[in-house]
């Protein structure tokens, strides 16, 4: 079963880099991790994902390390409009999709 | 080109009572998935479908049900209403099912389902 965890809430200023962590301590080999951003009243948003090493895209990398036991999504300069909750998602090798418990980011002027 | 659309956006229901959202997922998009999210909570998985097959199930009791019909539309279906049912009803469309290192798999969702049960 593959739990993860996420720090509850983090606070940035303006132009900052974000870095989030996710723990999942029990990942399955063939599960990959999927990072969402998510607004009031809205559905969740595709950041990013990658199943070990580094990835990246124009708007964040996702640090996976060799044991894949976490994950960390970084922000690069970060703005008031980011101000969200990030869920890291952990699935489905057994058709199973497991969010984390989301981190509240505040971007500070 | 549409996104993924649910309806209806709010409804309120009392306890007992059975519960219907629908769910019609991007053109070419033939997995749906549908969460539960309780305020305050990350999304909890409850099914997923390809094909019209149910794939995967989440910890759920077995008054939630859905199925996915041939145009891949879907519905969730939720009998004998508890308070503690009340909650934001995700779904989620994706390209194909199991295959993550292509990026089919990358979920897109709706703007959600707001259950209240009185």
């Amino acid at each position: 079963l593959a739990k993860t965890t996420q720090p509850i809430s983090m606070d940035s200023y303006e132009g900052q880099e974000v870095n989030i962590t996710c723990s999942h301590n029990n990942i399955a080999t063939n599960d990959y991790i999927t990072w969402y951003q998510q607004f009031p009243s809205q559905g969740p948003r595709f950041i990013i994902q990658g199943y070990k090493t580094k990835v990246t895209n124009e708007v964040a990398s996702l640090f996976i390390p060799a044991d894949r036991k976490s994950s960390t999504l970084s922000l690069p300069r970060v703005s008031l409009s980011d101000t969200a909750v990030y869920y890291c998602l952990v699935g489905g090798s057994d058709n199973q999709f497991y969010f984390g418990t989301g981190t509240s980011l505040t971007v500070i002027p | 080109d549409a996104g993924v659309t649910q309806s209806p956006t709010h409804l309120i229901k009392t306890r007992g009572q059975h519960v219907t959202l629908r769910c019609s997922p991007i053109s070419g998009h033939k997995s749906v998935s549908w969460y539960q999210q309780v305020l305050g909570q990350g999304p909890q998985f409850i099914f997923q479908y390809y094909e019209k097959e149910e794939r995967g199930r989440g910890n759920f009791p077995d008054r939630f049900s859905a199925r996915q019909f041939p145009n891949y539309s879907s519905e969730l279906n939720v009998n004998a209403l508890l308070l503690g049912d009340s909650a934001l009803y995700l779904c989620a469309s994706s390209l194909g099912w199991r295959d993550w290192s292509s990026g089919a798999n990358v979920l897109t969702f709706g703007a959600g389902s707001r259950l209240t049960v009185l």
